[in-house]
């Protein structure tokens, strides 16, 4: 158990819908990161967020958005759906912004996912 | 861009001895982590390597060569219920803040 917990566990959505995804950080961790991870590949970063603002983006476009709250409590946005959406969406918390640079990082704890299928 | 290999599939026996290969290239390094993911599961964490070497961890132990860009997993004393994805992920550090890179993972079946 990790702490980090993630809803809804699975969600069914046409293509052209929105969808919005929920996670709780551990206690004490103020960085969240989200991935998508397709069925048989590892997980694909999506972006991170520390203290309420984005600070790093993968290789995904502006429909996928996302916020963190001040209980460092986050969410996933997903507008305009499209078949290829259909993954696992995992997110991973962390003690600090992983920002000290070479040699400085702090493990991500994943939450159970919420298993996202588009139709 | 960024490359990390790793097989797909493995298979070993109860008791056994098995090791997870993976390589990597990629621009950056801040070290590489192992994780443990069974299907339908979270990912959780395994070990984590920034200096070469072997780290040790009970029945787990995880090796690094940064020069080779290489790492292995070693799993001692197999039990059935480490049936499952090992995922391999480098640390990359860009635009100040840390990312994960992963591979595709490798299925591993233990059988009896």
């Amino acid at each position: 158990e990790t702490g980090v917990t993630q809803s809804p566990t699975h969600l069914i959505k046409t293509r052209g819908q929105q969808v919005t995804l929920r996670c709780s950080s551990q206690s004490g961790h103020n960085t969240v990161s989200w991935y998508q991870q397709a069925l048989g590949q590892g997980p694909q970063f999506i972006f991170q967020y520390y203290r309420e603002e984005e600070n790093g983006r993968g290789n995904f476009p502006p429909r996928f958005s996302g916020l963190q709250f001040p209980n460092y409590s986050s969410e996933l946005n997903v507008n305009a759906l499209e078949l290829d959406d259909s993954a696992l969406y995992l997110c991973a918390s962390s003690p600090n912004p992983t920002s000290g640079g070479p040699y400085s990082t702090d493990t991500q704890y994943f939450g159970p996912g919420t298993r996202l299928t588009v139709l | 861009g960024q490359n990390i290999d790793q097989p797909t599939e493995m298979t070993a026996t109860e008791g056994a001895i098995v090791q997870i290969n993976c390589t990597y290239q990629t621009s950056g390094f801040n070290g590489l982590f192992w994780y443990q993911q069974h299907a339908g599961e979270a990912p959780t964490f395994l070990s984590y390597n920034v200096l070469d070497g072997l780290e040790e961890k009970g029945r787990f132990s995880s090796f690094l060569s940064r020069s080779k860009g290489y790492s292995y997993l070693l799993l001692k004393e197999l039990q059935m219920k480490d049936s499952a994805s090992y995922l391999c992920a480098v640390s990359l550090f860009s635009g100040g803040y840390n990312k994960l890179i992963f591979g595709a993972g490798t299925r591993l079946a233990v059988h009896p």
